[in-house]
């Protein structure tokens, strides 16, 4: 079991910016979440992906904000023309289709917006 | 909807004192709770969960929870800390059932310091 993995740790942009984040789930877990924490908060749901189809979105994510699943493994999520308010811990998850749906956190990608 | 309260953003306790973290949740349906560890500059560890069944749990590390439905709460508590349970720690509640997908919804964090 190797986890969750998300690439890359840190990143450091300047506003206006377009950048992408990987998630690699573990690879027998069909769901996989994306969530966005900011500092002194609880993590926050972005949007939800069951194979390769999106189900979810929250209204956090706005229009500069895409989330893809190719062939349910692998994640991006990419953020257009980025804001200082972009700046945060983006973490993802996923868990197996069946039973309580527990779900297994990566270590986050930190975005800082300059 | 679901929310999650955690009553205390920061908790200080001593080397072998008790810890009690506390959750109270809000949901319109019968939830799923969780409690969730999160050490500097990485992701969250579970460290336990309620789903059906008896209503005090344990977790890993000596953790342990107790859903009281009267209450709407999910305490953590440790009998006895150790330096190495200084960290943030998260409850989440989610539906059961329905068409949630699965997401959590968190509290916001208690940082919880250990002092020798």
């Amino acid at each position: 079991d190797t986890g969750v993995s998300q690439n890359p740790r840190h990143k450091i942009t300047k506003r206006g910016q377009n950048v992408t984040f990987r998630c690699d789930p573990i690879s027998e877990h069909n769901r996989l979440y994306w969530y966005r924490q900011t500092l002194g908060q609880g993590p926050e749901f972005l949007t939800y992906f069951q194979n390769e189809a999106q189900l979810e979105k929250s209204r956090l994510l706005s229009d500069r904000f895409s989330a893809e699943r190719p062939k349910g493994s692998f994640s991006t999520l990419e953020i257009q023309r980025t804001e200082q308010g972009d700046s945060a811990m983006y973490l993802c998850a996923s868990s197996p289709g069946t039973g309580f749906l527990e779900q297994y956190f990566g270590p986050g990608t930190r975005l800082t917006v300059t | 909807a679901q929310s999650v309260t955690q009553l205390g953003s920061h908790v200080s306790v001593s080397e072998g004192a008790l810890v009690l973290l506390r959750c109270n949740y809000s949901s319109s349906v019968p939830p799923y709770l969780f409690w969730y560890v999160q050490y500097p500059n990485q992701g969250l560890q579970l460290l336990l969960k309620y789903t059906t069944g008896a209503t005090l749990v344990k977790g890993i590390n000596g953790f342990e929870a107790e859903f009281k439905k009267s209450e709407t709460s999910f305490h953590l508590t440790k009998p006895s800390a150790h330096m190495s349970d200084a960290a943030e720690y998260f409850c989440a509640v989610r539906p059961a059932g329905g068409t949630s997908y699965g997401k959590l919804t968190f509290g916001q964090g208690t940082i919880l310091t250990v002092h020798p």
